[in-house]
């Protein structure tokens, strides 16, 4: 089954500690992205990747780190996390002309 | 640059029908509807590349006007299970790095 995994789907931490959301797709697919969700502003980019070790910013990078050094995973980093990235976090990994989505990490930084 | 969705949120009885509507400023690759539940990530409905097609999902439909930049997505007969967020996203350059509205809030009631 084509799927996209996120881990862990609940997480509350506190300020400053280290954390990282996995994302892995089984779809081989190149383009993987990472979107966060907060009420009333929709779903925002944080991160793109177009293949292995080809990363760029999105529209709202700051706070946040990636890697992609095999084609299916595709973690997010948070080096120092803060209370105002508390948020919604979604992983997505794009075949042609359709972008699958992960179940969703609910985050909250205390 | 993030595409404006109107209206914000519609109520509509079973049976009825709805527009909703996404306009991007910038001219478009293609647009992207995605449709999310409470607490769900976003399940894609369709996309519709450049060149003003017609796209059917059961009796949800969408068109896009290349040249107004903008894409109306039409929900016919509504049904319960209609209900949720609308979100469109936009491409500008065929490179899947979509922008995303702030979505339609869409409720059917009996």
């Amino acid at each position: 089954e084509a799927q996209v995994t996120q881990n862990p789907r609940y997480l509350i931490t506190v300020t400053g500690k280290k954390l990282t959301v996995t994302c892995s797709q089984n779809m081989n697919h190149e383009y993987m992205s990472w979107y966060r969700q907060d009420p009333g502003l929709g779903l925002r980019q944080i991160y793109y990747s177009m293949n292995v070790e080809v990363t760029d910013k999105g529209d709202v990078p700051e706070g946040y780190k990636v890697s992609r050094k095999e084609k299916r995973n595709f973690p997010l980093i948070l080096e120092s996390p803060s209370p105002n990235q508390t948020s919604l976090y979604f992983c997505a990994s794009s075949g042609v002309n359709e972008q699958f989505f992960g179940p969703g990490t609910r985050l909250t930084v205390l | 640059q993030q595409p404006v969705q109107s209206p914000q949120a519609v109520i509509l009885r079973e049976g009825e029908d709805a527009v909703i509507n996404c306009s991007s400023s910038k001219a478009l690759y293609s647009v992207h509807w995605y449709r999310q539940k409470h607490g769900e990530a976003p399940v894609f409905l369709m996309i519709l590349l450049k060149g003003g097609e017609q796209k059917g999902h059961e009796k949800i439909s969408a068109s896009f006007n290349e040249k107004k930049q903008q894409s109306s997505l039409y929900l016919t007969a509504s049904q319960l299970s209609y209900s949720g967020t609308y979100f469109c996203g936009t491409e500008i350059r065929g490179n899947n790095r979509l922008a995303f509205g702030k979505g339609n809030q869409v409720v059917v009631i009996p």
